[in-house]
């Protein structure tokens, strides 16, 4: 099973900065990464795939890069609505497909 | 409009069973794979069982494998999962998640329902 570590737990931003949070895996999942955001008693949503690849309706300050075992989510310019737990996802080796523990981005 | 609605939660003693339903529209649910994940009060999301579309698959996560049924009914756009043997450690709420992928799977799960919590307590 591949193990997805996210870094950090919880990172205090102030509103127009910049966020980035990182997800590592136990071994290489090519570029097969998804993150997903979470808001309070709401489902998650996808927000990109393909480890760069913004899904539909996602707003262009999110971007994500990265190959391997090491990937990076930024959010540009930090929007009200952005402050979320985000988590990241592997769907390289399934079953099973594994999350991250989540990184919770809060308002500084 | 794409929905996932899910139902059939509740509080459960240990060891009971419970099944859980979840009723798709705005898509043709016949043509994707779909998943059910779940969310421990205060957790991160796991991933529990997934199903093809033409239940050409079936998956379970280690944690519920021999407990869980999942299934599906594409006349009735409609996914199930059967839970025996419930223990605390299964008190979470329940997400149904699209594949994002027509027929062939991508992995990546586009759409979900609302979520059912499930509590087993005594």
């Amino acid at each position: 099973e591949i193990v997805m570590t996210q870094s950090p737990a919880t990172l205090s931003v102030s509103p127009g900065e910049r966020a980035t949070l990182s997800c590592r895996a136990s071994q290489s999942v090519s570029s097969n990464l998804a993150w997903y955001q979470q808001k309070p008693g709401q489902a998650p949503r996808l927000l990109i795939f393909g480890a760069s690849t913004r899904a539909t309706g996602i707003p262009a300050r999110f971007s994500g890069s990265g190959s391997g075992t090491e990937f990076t989510l930024t959010i540009s310019s930090l929007q009200s609505e952005d402050f979320a737990v985000y988590y990241c996802q592997q769907y390289n080796n399934w079953p099973p497909w594994t999350f991250g523990q989540g990184t919770k981005v809060e308002i500084k | 409009e794409v929905q996932l609605v899910e139902s059939g939660g509740g509080l459960v003693k240990p060891g009971g069973s419970l099944r859980l339903s979840c009723t798709a529209s705005g898509f043709t649910f016949s043509s994707y794979s779909m998943n059910w994940v779940r969310q421990a009060p205060g957790k991160g999301l796991e991933w529990v069982s997934s199903i093809g579309s033409s239940t050409s698959y079936i998956f379970y996560a280690d944690s519920v494998k021999g407990r869980f049924t999942i299934s599906r009914d594409n006349a009735k756009s409609s996914l199930y999962l059967q839970m025996n043997s419930l223990t605390a450690d299964d008190t979470a709420v329940y997400y149904c998640a699209r594949d994002s992928s027509a027929w062939s799977p991508a992995g990546t799960f586009d759409c979900w329902g609302q979520g059912t919590l499930i509590t087993v307590s005594s």
